[in-house]
């Protein structure tokens, strides 16, 4: 089992859309999580670190689920800017180590 | 404030032969990593540097796999001799500490590797 798990898309939206991305991650004393967005032929760039009481920042909100070891990324408004590759990242604690998963792809369509 | 740089930005080599990789991290990021991202996955942490020390390698293929980073500063990652399957991008990114605490981490635009 793949230690960071997400669907790879991609995810083809209209703009406006309202789109949502899950990832679900296997080792349960992971510290901290984030979501990067990497756009195509280009380095991993931090969107935004996740809670486990849910954040939000803009058009973008994630949340965080111990229990169920689950992250979610929401996108309301879909720009076109948005198309990328968003990725799951764990820090499974110890000196700052990221685990990323394979990333969703999405496409936002005019 | 001057990002992670990376040189070069493509090489293609023949299998067997050796390659280099150059990154200067930000300055003041005490901690450096080197990734691997093969088409179509995330990236993998190779080699990871607080300072001048190496504090993980558990995934560095240490038989043909080299890195250094001998004044704490800029790194170089090695490969002798490559194979097919490390065509990737190899992305290096610092960030200001590595310990326990979760710091963000900034990457540099990577080196694309084509073995042929």
């Amino acid at each position: 089992r793949k230690e960071v798990e997400q669907d790879p898309g991609p995810f083809n939206v209209p703009e406006g859309a309202t789109v949502a991305f899950n990832c679900t991650y296997s080792n349960s004393a992971s510290q901290s999580f984030f979501w990067y967005r990497q756009d195509c032929r280009k380095e991993p760039k931090l969107l935004m670190s996740v809670y486990s009481s849910g954040n939000e920042d803009g058009r973008f909100t994630a949340q965080l689920n111990r229990a169920s070891q689950y992250i979610s990324l929401l996108i309301r408004d879909s720009k076109l800017s948005d198309s990328a590759t968003y990725l799951c990242v764990v820090n499974t604690g110890g000196y700052n180590k990221l685990i990323f998963g394979a990333g969703t792809r999405l496409a936002v369509h005019p | 404030e001057a990002g992670v740089a990376q040189s070069p930005r493509y090489k293609i080599i023949e299998k067997r032969q050796s390659v280099a990789f150059w990154c200067n991290p930000i300055s003041g990021h005490a901690t450096l990593y080197w990734y691997q991202q093969i088409l179509g996955q995330g990236p993998k942490l190779l080699i990871q540097f607080q300072n001048n020390g190496v504090v993980d390698d558990s995934q560095l293929p240490k038989d043909r796999f080299s890195a250094e980073r001998l004044k704490g500063v800029d790194s170089t990652l090695k490969i002798q001799p490559a194979k097919l399957e490390d065509s990737a991008v190899y992305l290096c990114a610092s960030s200001p500490v590595g310990r326990t605490s979760s710091y963000e981490q900034y990457f540099g635009p990577g080196t694309r590797l084509t073995v042929t």
